[in-house]
């Protein structure tokens, strides 16, 4: 299975939107609403902030929202907060039943 | 929450198996799928394999001839064997939890948390 491709890097001004693109195949993010998110700040644990392409954890800001087009998944975060600077990575699941990760985004909040 | 905690050598030599053990506190190990992750520092995150408490297993097919995955339901705990390591196989190695299974489906498929803290693996000899 190939790695989901993100891009390597965003950025975006205090208060703005920014969008992450995720893109597979339809073995991966186009067959199934199985598409997670992570945030992983330096040093930090990853942390789930979106599951089944659109839904939140509870706890999780309502800033992030999750969306998918065909075999595209997409992140947008909303009002840009300093503290939202972070690696972010896209998860899918596969027709055969693994999950496999995209290569990882870096946000910088300018 | 469910702490996860890993436990295992964080020095194996080229050639040899690595072996981690996840402990699940706090919860029952039960109808939930089990992942281990791994991250080489500074890289990206990769997916290594998932258990079930039935003992089913799916692992990433580029890891699948080297990793074999185990759980003790009665000990709440879930373990890793990776042979045959090399340097390329250092990372930070974290367990998780998985999706959620009923009696005829399991649900959010793709979802890993929460995640134990991680445990630094070194291949070298």
């Amino acid at each position: 299975q190939s790695a989901l491709t993100q891009p390597a890097s965003v950025s975006g001004s205090p208060g703005q939107s920014i969008t992450i693109s995720c893109t597979g195949t339809s073995s991966d993010v186009g067959g199934y609403n199985s598409v997670s998110w992570y945030q992983q700040h330096p040093g930090k644990v990853p942390k789930l902030i979106i599951y089944d392409v659109t839904d939140r954890p509870s706890g999780v800001s309502d800033r992030f929202s999750g969306s998918k087009s065909g075999n595209t998944a997409s992140l947008t975060i909303s009002g840009l907060q300093a503290e939202d600077e972070s690696d972010y990575y896209c998860a899918s699941y596969t027709g055969t039943s693994t999950l496999v990760f995209g290569g990882g985004t870096k946000l910088t909040v300018l | 929450q469910v702490p996860l905690q890993e436990s295992g050598p964080r020095l194996v030599k080229p050639s040899e198996t690595l072996s981690l053990t996840c402990t699940v506190s706090g919860g029952s190990i039960s109808n939930f799928y089990w992942s281990w992750i791994r991250q080489p520092a500074g890289k990206g995150l990769e997916w290594i394999g998932r258990i079930f408490p039935s003992g089913s297993t799916n692992y990433n097919p580029s890891l699948k001839s080297r990793v074999t995955m185990s759980i003790d339901t009665s000990k709440n705990k879930f373990s890793l064997k990776l042979t045959s390591v090399t340097a390329a196989d250092t990372a930070l190695y974290y367990c998780a939890r998985a999706s959620y299974c009923g009696p005829s489906r399991c649900y959010n498929l793709s979802w890993l948390g929460p995640w134990g803290q991680g445990t630094l693996v070194t291949v070298s000899s």
